[in-house]
């Protein structure tokens, strides 16, 4: 089954403590994202990859940090959480920059 | 100012009704996308809109791009329709993904 997973789907954590949130698909798609969705805010972005070993900021970078060693694989990692990165995060992909977008589930992040 | 913006921020219909919800945007755009967030949480790509006019099922996604609008529809609403919906734009020459609307809270009543 085509698909995008993210592991954990529910995170609680203290601040300073190093995470992180993988994302990975089987669909080969080259494009990956990370979103975080907050009240009022609605989505936005905080990195993308067009390919392996291309990443590049988005909307809301500070804080977090990404990897793409693997086409499939697009980490997320926080090196030293705060309480005002608890967010739900969503992790999507696309074969083609402009092509349908497929979403993972989300991860609901609290930070302590 | 927001770049996207969705009206209106509330529905609630009656089952069987003919839904309308708008997104305008200010800015050149390569696509326009309507996502449905579900109730538990989880967001799935309804329609990717360059021109004109597409149809699944009950569903149909309009754009003008002169007008810098477009329109979701739904046709003979259900409950199960109940969700968030959003629109979403690729900025023209960008290479970064999307730019969210604040979504719509859609609530079909039985």
């Amino acid at each position: 089954e085509a698909q995008v997973t993210q592991n954990p789907r529910y995170l609680i954590t203290v601040t300073g403590k190093k995470l992180t949130v993988t994302c990975s698909q089987n669909m080969n798609h080259e494009y990956m994202s990370w979103y975080r969705q907050d009240p009022g805010l609605g989505l936005r972005q905080i990195y993308y990859s067009m390919n392996v070993e291309v990443t590049d900021k988005g909307d809301v970078p500070e804080g977090y940090k990404v990897s793409r060693k693997e086409k499939r694989n697009f980490p997320l990692i926080l090196e030293s959480p705060s309480p005002n990165q608890t967010s739900l995060y969503f992790c999507a992909s696309s074969l083609i920059l402009a092509g349908e977008q497929f979403f993972g589930p989300g991860t609901r992040l609290t930070v302590l | 100012k927001n770049e996207v913006e969705q009206s209106p921020q509330n529905l609630t219909a009656q089952e069987g009704e003919f839904i309308t919800i708008n997104c305008s945007y200010s800015v050149g755009i390569s696509a326009l996308h309507w996502l449905q967030q579900h109730p538990g949480g989880g967001i799935v790509s309804l329609f990717m809109l360059s021109s004109g006019k597409k149809k699944h099922g009950r569903l149909i996604a309009t754009i003008n791009i002169q007008e810098k609008h477009s329109s979701l529809h739904i046709t003979a609403s259900h409950p199960r329709d109940s969700a968030v919906y959003i629109c979403a734009v690729r900025l023209s020459g960008s290479a970064r993904q999307l730019t969210f609307g604040s979504g719509t809270q859609l609530t079909v009543l039985p």
